[in-house]
């Protein structure tokens, strides 16, 4: 079964707007990864979070960790047209070499 | 440097045909992952290689799902008896034991399946 649910399904914005993304989960992780999947095929690597930290960033995404709320953030600033693609939150109960229970994604459309 | 490889990229088959689907790893990452990804779902963890050590099969579905990995490498997801409800795309991904890597998985593009 899936570990939680990203908010919003789907998310329109017009290029140069900021994305916001929303993960929540059900159990005890060691981290939290988001990845990003165009056109349906393979997933792309883009930021993991630990469970002790609270922020993190990568260029121009920001990701944020509540433990306590069991939920976490992607922020993307500044978004491109190339940025239209789903991006999906997983999770991981340890550390290491661990099968991730991902989420079912959020479709963002950058309109140029 | 090649990144993580599946064939084929895409298969018809018929209801009742067993299908093979191989997945070539990163060269030296010593674990791999099956996910499968059914229509506008998130993905759905199915088996896990880590080295020499016992799969962890916690994710088949049923037991017409298997899966082999010879040789520390390459790994062959076996579905029998295919059903409709097995259409999907099937991903593959391995990661590093290294440590400061071992928690990034690294995606092929995956086959889609349909069984009609």
């Amino acid at each position: 079964s899936q570990q939680g649910e990203e908010d919003p399904q789907a998310l329109s914005i017009q290029e140069g707007e900021n994305a916001t993304m929303n993960c929540s989960y059900k159990t005890s992780i060691n981290n939290l990864q988001w990845y990003r999947q165009n056109s349906g095929r393979g997933l792309v690597h883009l930021i993991l979070i630990r469970s002790n930290e609270r922020e993190k960033h990568s260029g121009r995404l920001r990701v944020t960790l509540d433990t306590s709320k069991k939920s976490s953030s992607l922020l993307i600033t500044a978004s491109r047209a190339a940025d239209t693609a789903s991006y999906f939150c997983a999770t991981a109960r340890n550390s290491g070499n661990t099968p991730l229970v991902f989420g079912k994604g959020t479709r963002l459309s950058v309109i140029a | 440097g090649a990144g993580v490889s599946q064939s084929p990229s895409n298969k018809v088959t018929e209801k009742g045909k067993d299908v093979e689907l191989r997945c070539d790893p990163i060269s030296g990452h010593t674990a791999l992952y099956w996910y499968r990804q059914s229509l506008g779902q998130g993905l759905e963890f199915l088996i896990y290689f880590q080295g020499n050590s016992a799969p962890d099969k916690s994710g088949l579905p049923s037991d017409r799902f298997s899966a082999e990995r010879t040789g520390g490498s390459v790994s062959t997801l076996t579905i029998q008896r295919t059903q409709q409800e097995d259409s999907a795309v099937y991903l593959c991904a391995s990661s590093s034991y290294d440590r400061a890597l071992r928690e990034t998985q690294y995606f092929g593009p995956g086959t889609r399946l349909l069984v009609l």
